[in-house]
């Protein structure tokens, strides 16, 4: 299994641009999620998914889009960039519950606006 | 409101001395609670989760619900500990995928 995978590594947009960060997972996990990581803030959830077509606000959705209409997949799209949204984001996946509950990460992409 | 709060950015410590990081949460149920820890290079990964009561490479944790705590433990520090520690709540039972995550610290163990 490759887990969770995000595609690019590494991005740099100009303010304004538009991108779809993309993740996938090939665990067949009904829960996804898209969080981002800054400094000083931790990670903060910005929207998620508990399967195939429904998705949720997390607590930062603001300027962002997302969609589910496969199990695998899970984009996260920036309509019109701004500086503020220059982040390190990472996808994850769940499983479980209760004793086995775990969130799988990806390894990240790491995007700057300028 | 839900919230994690991990007071320390960074803890320096030598090798083989004692590691605690702190950590405590807001929450008025009864929340789940989870250690990950991202080394340098890697992705973030679960380290352990207070419902297992387990010990991972020699770290332990235990829930205190009167001091609303959940404080991350080791009792000789080594060199491979050095990462960004995270602790996390999940207020739902682990329904769904809903983590509060804290702001981390940083751990450096020094040789």
């Amino acid at each position: 299994n490759a887990g969770v995978t995000q595609t690019p590594k590494f991005q740099v947009l100009k303010t304004g641009q538009s991108m779809t960060l993309q993740c996938a997972q090939d665990m067949n996990h009904e829960y996804m999620s898209w969080y981002r990581q800054d400094p000083g803030m931790g990670l903060r959830l910005i929207h998620y998914s508990v399967g195939a077509g429904i998705t949720d606000q997390g607590e930062v959705p603001n300027g962002y889009n997302v969609s589910r209409s496969t199990t695998e997949d899970f984009p996260l799209r920036l309509l019109s960039a701004a500086p503020s949204q220059t982040s390190v984001y990472f996808c994850a996946s769940t499983v479980g519950g209760g004793s086995t509950y775990e969130q799988y990460f990806g390894p990240g992409t790491r995007l700057t606006v300028t | 409101a839900q919230r994690v709060t991990q007071p320390e950015k960074l803890l320096s410590v030598f090798k083989g001395a004692p590691v605690e990081l702190k950590c405590n949460y807001s929450y008025s149920g009864s929340p789940e609670l989870f250690w990950y820890v991202q080394y340098s290079r890697q992705r973030l990964q679960l380290l352990l989760r207070h419902i297992s009561r387990e010990s991972i490479k020699g770290f332990t944790a235990d829930l205190n619900k009167g001091e609303t705590s959940f404080h991350l433990k080791k009792p000789f520090a080594q060199e491979e500990d050095s990462a960004m520690y995270y602790c996390a709540l999940s207020g739902d039972g682990g329904a769904t995928n809903k983590l509060i995550f804290g702001t981390g610290t940083l751990l450096a163990v020094q040789p």
